[in-house]
């Protein structure tokens, strides 16, 4: 596609209950990020994946956090058992590859709410 | 790990006045450093950057200067207009092959 498109947009889920959000990558972008930005807050790295490498899930908060990609495609980030912490923007990136020259671009991120 | 500390967390100018952002790195071995800017529900978008072998670059009215000794960057806006007004995220990276650590933005209001 033309963009990093994120699915949903918007997610009001009750506390307790999982969810998984879904990213998907410009084709051909090998390295895909996920970041949590909670309210006013700045971008805090979750977890990310470079081709058939293993990720790297140092970002991820708890065990109730796991993400999945198959490939080079799409990612889904999957929450469980939600808290009303996990409230937040949650973005995902992509980038052609590791070199350092190659900028993130940003999907328009899933509003998670928890109620 | 590396953590990015960016200041200030606000900063409010006059049209036509220059903004400075400043953020510090802790990681010596970190070598590239972007800029991306949000504007008001929108996704963060590349400004510039710049790599540990430059020390300053400039693109128009925008110019990122890098002091590896002191491990810090700043991110120099002139001629500021309206337009200008957003979140500013600075970031850091020692490696290909890591993710970038963000600092946790400066909001820069431009007013006419």
């Amino acid at each position: 596609g033309a963009g990093v498109s994120q699915s949903p947009s918007n997610k009001v889920t009750e506390k307790g209950k999982d969810v998984e959000l879904r990213c998907d990558p410009i084709s051909g972008h090998t390295a895909l990020y996920w970041y949590r930005q909670r309210l006013g807050q700045g971008l805090e790295f979750l977890i990310y994946f470079q081709g058939n490498s293993a990720p790297d899930k140092s970002g991820l908060p708890s065990d109730r956090f796991s993400a999945e990609r198959t490939g080079e495609s799409v990612s889904t980030l999957t929450i469980q058992r939600t808290q009303q912490e996990d409230s937040a923007v949650y973005l995902c990136a992509s980038s052609l590859g590791t070199e350092l020259n190659y900028g993130y671009t940003f999907g328009s991120g899933t509003r998670l709410t928890v109620v | 790990g590396e953590n990015v500390e960016q200041h200030p967390s606000t900063l409010s100018v006059q049209e036509g006045d220059s903004a400075v952002i400043k953020c510090t790195y802790s990681d010596s071995a970190s070598n590239y450093f972007p800029w991306y800017k949000q504007e008001l529900g929108k996704r963060p978008q590349l400004i510039i950057d710049i790599r540990s072998n430059v020390g300053e670059k400039k693109d128009q009215r925008i110019a990122v200067t890098l002091n590896k000794t002191a491990k810090h960057f700043s991110l120099h806006i002139t001629e500021t207009q309206p337009e200008d007004s957003a979140v500013y995220f600075c970031a850091a990276t020692y490696q290909a092959g890591t993710a970038l650590i963000f600092g946790k933005g400066t909001t820069l209001s431009v007013s006419s």
